[in-house]
């Protein structure tokens, strides 16, 4: 069984502060990794993608990807109260083309003003 | 959004009965998903489509199944709904849409449906 864990916070940070947020996975063979944020009552929105090991950054996002250690992170600067939100780490499944992610159960994180 | 429409959003239904929950896409993506979403589970892929009439299951595909007539429209059947598929089931595609520059590996998601079993 293919599984990806995230600790499920609540994480609490200051406004202004660098939020990081983590995630561990057990299929070594898994090529793409991704962060979706989900408000609560809403649908997962995706808003970073990363598939080289390295950083890679998007405005006040930056993702971070590990392959030897199995290990994706997700750094958020300057975080807002609008930053409040479920974080959920996905990653494909190796093998096959069908194109299938497994989801982490996701961390809730509380930005206070 | 990505032109994903789920219909109904809501629907309350009481144990035994036949449902059915359609989603909607208008930029025709080959591969379409249903997931559910529970407390303590996240979310779980039940089944999934790679294109019209070609369907797989998922991890929690047990009394659930789907159609994929056309591209725009996959539809997940609960033939005799019961109280442990309450849940809130969103509906995602992938795959190069008509603005042909997304990857096959980005889902993105309807804004999903709260079914409650009694």
């Amino acid at each position: 069984q293919k599984e990806v864990e995230q600790n499920s916070g609540p994480l609490s940070v200051p406004e202004g502060a660098i939020a990081s947020l983590n995630c561990t996975y057990s299929d070594r063979g898994s090529q793409s990794f991704f962060w979706y944020r989900q408000y609560s009552g809403k649908s997962p929105e995706l808003i970073m993608f990363i598939y080289s090991n390295g950083d890679k950054e998007d405005g006040r996002f930056t993702a971070q990807l590990n392959k030897a250690s199995q290990y994706v992170s997700l750094l958020i600067r300057d975080s807002q109260p609008s930053d409040s939100a479920t974080y959920l780490c996905a990653v494909t499944n190796s093998g096959g083309s069908n194109y299938k992610l497994t989801f982490g159960k996701g961390t809730l994180l509380t930005v206070n003003p | 959004d990505a032109g994903i429409t789920q219909s109904p959003r809501h629907k309350v239904t009481e144990t035994g009965t036949p449902v059915t929950l359609r989603c909607h896409q208008t930029e025709n993506h080959r591969y379409m998903y249903w997931y559910r979403q529970d407390p303590g589970h996240g979310l779980r892929l039940i089944h999934y489509s790679y294109g019209v009439k070609d369907t797989d299951k998922g991890e929690v595909s047990d009394g659930y199944s789907v159609s994929r007539s056309k591209t725009e429209d996959f539809l997940l059947t609960l033939e005799s709904a019961t109280s442990s598929q309450t849940s809130v089931y969103f509906c995602a595609i992938s795959g190069s849409g008509l603005a042909g520059e997304r990857g096959y590996n980005e889902q993105f998601f309807g804004p999903g449906t709260r079914l409650t079993v009694l």
